[in-house]
């Protein structure tokens, strides 16, 4: 099964940038590595994803370790709106991603 | 944004009830996932489905049933609803045609059982 190892929890104050780290140590040569968050009371939002290379978009920045068996996300200015549980994952064997219990970011004003 | 949606989105009921929880969207995804969450814990996938007519079970044992009768729509049913039903039902499709399998997350549906 795909395991990720994630903090439980993390802070950061308001317009810092936030390192939010994730070990996937079973992940295969072609699985994608995703990162999904879930604000309170709503359904996870799809962050960003990438294979090897680490890759940007409007939310975040992905950095993917050399081995691939680790990742950082990065938001480059967390705002209150960015607190959330953060989901590192990547696919199973039916091509399903597994969510562990994320990483809580608290962003301080 | 995700087109993808839920109803109800709150539904307190009691014990030995049939409840349908349903779930639709308009991207014309042919994979579709039920995962149940309660409060503070992990999602848990209890059901998916590749496309239309396929249905299979996920890594978390449920007392639910699914059908996929139609590609944008993935009902949910429990027959005889039970206190031990209660909590978060969160809907999700993907586009399988890139391999990538991005998921895009209905708003939940957080079941109360009395």
């Amino acid at each position: 099964d795909a395991k990720t190892t994630q903090p439980n929890s993390m802070e950061s104050n308001e317009e810092e940038p936030v390192h939010l780290p994730c070990n996937h140590s079973t992940i295969s040569g072609t699985d994608y590595i995703h990162w999904y968050r879930q604000l309170p009371s709503q359904g996870p939002e799809y962050v960003i994803h990438g294979l090897t290379s680490n890759v940007n978009n409007r939310m975040a920045s992905l950095a993917i370790a050399e081995d691939r068996k680790s990742s950082t996300l990065i938001l480059h200015r967390a705002t209150l709106r960015d607190a959330a549980v953060y989901y590192c994952t990547h696919q199973t064997g039916a091509n399903n991603l597994f969510f562990g219990t994320g990483t809580r970011l608290t962003v301080i004003p | 944004e995700a087109d993808i949606y839920q109803t109800p989105r709150y539904l307190v009921i009691g014990t030995g009830k049939k409840i349908t929880l349903e779930c639709s969207q308009t991207m014309g995804h042919d994979k579709m996932y039920w995962y149940q969450q309660d409060p503070g814990m992990e999602l848990h996938l209890i059901h998916y489905s590749y496309g239309v007519n396929s249905t299979e079970k996920g890594d978390l044992s449920s007392e639910s049933t699914v059908s996929r009768i139609r590609t944008e729509h993935f009902p949910l049913t429990l027959e005889s609803a039970r206190p031990s039903h209660t909590s978060q039902y969160l809907c999700a499709s993907s586009d399988t045609g890139t391999g990538e399998e991005v998921q895009y997350f209905g708003p939940g549906t957080r079941l109360t059982v009395l």
